[in-house]
């Protein structure tokens, strides 16, 4: 069965700075990968998926995160934060063989952004 | 997203009582999902549709039952609900075909609240 792991809970960091979000999946083969963010009370929204070719994918807000194999991760990335960033991340696998193209998310990353 | 609505978008119930939640999307998708969000679990599938009266369960499925009998509406409904079931609901749906990977579109959720 497919899974994700996002191993940081909390993260914190300052307006400006660099961000990096873990995470790790299990697959037997090549996956769907998906990052999403949810500020509060409101639903989910896409950032980026990866689905085949190029390993660094560009997302909405400018974020991007790189898929690497033989880690199994799918890092999510942003050079710059703003504080409007804060909010939880979610990272998703789906399955490539159909049957219904169910999900499967992380338990997410809730991102504090200092001013 | 405009293309899909949740309904109640609040809901207090009393233990034991019967509960539906209702999604309702515009975009005539295929796939339509209910989750479950809680603290420290992520998203959790619950049940899912893969067309008109065609549905299957997911990985936390037991209390809940779903019925799809048009395309645009999926309805999620707890037979007797308990406090274990407070949590936020949220409904989702997918272009995908068998295969795909398109990712989805979240509805606003429904926060239920069982005492």
């Amino acid at each position: 069965a497919q899974s994700v792991t996002q191993p940081d809970i909390h993260i914190t960091v300052s307006e400006g700075a660099s961000l990096e979000l873990r995470c790790n999946y299990s697959y037997g083969a090549t996956p769907y990968l998906f990052w999403y963010v949810q500020s509060p009370g409101q639903g989910l929204q896409l950032l980026l998926k990866y689905f085949s070719g190029d390993t660094l994918v560009q997302g909405i807000k400018g974020f991007e995160a790189e898929f690497k194999r033989s880690q199994s991760s799918f890092n999510l990335r942003k050079p710059s934060v703003h504080w409007s960033d804060a909010a939880e991340y979610f990272c998703a696998v789906a399955s490539r063989t159909g049957g219904g193209n169910k999900l499967t998310f992380g338990t997410g990353t809730q991102l504090k952004v200092e001013l | 997203d405009a293309g899909i609505t949740q309904s109640p978008r609040h809901k207090v119930t009393e233990t034991g009582t019967p509960v539906t939640l209702r999604c309702h999307q515009t975009e005539n998708h295929r796939y339509m999902y209910w989750y479950r969000q809680d603290p420290g679990h992520g998203l959790r599938l619950i049940h899912y549709s893969y067309g008109v009266k065609d549905t299957d369960k997911g990985e936390v499925s037991d209390g809940y039952s779903v019925s799809r009998s048009k395309t645009e509406d999926f309805l999620l409904t707890l037979e007797s609900a308990t406090s274990s079931q407070t949590s936020v609901y949220f409904c989702a749906i997918s272009e995908s075909t068998s295969g795909g990977g398109y990712g989805y579109t979240f509805g606003s959720g429904t926060r239920l609240t069982v005492v």
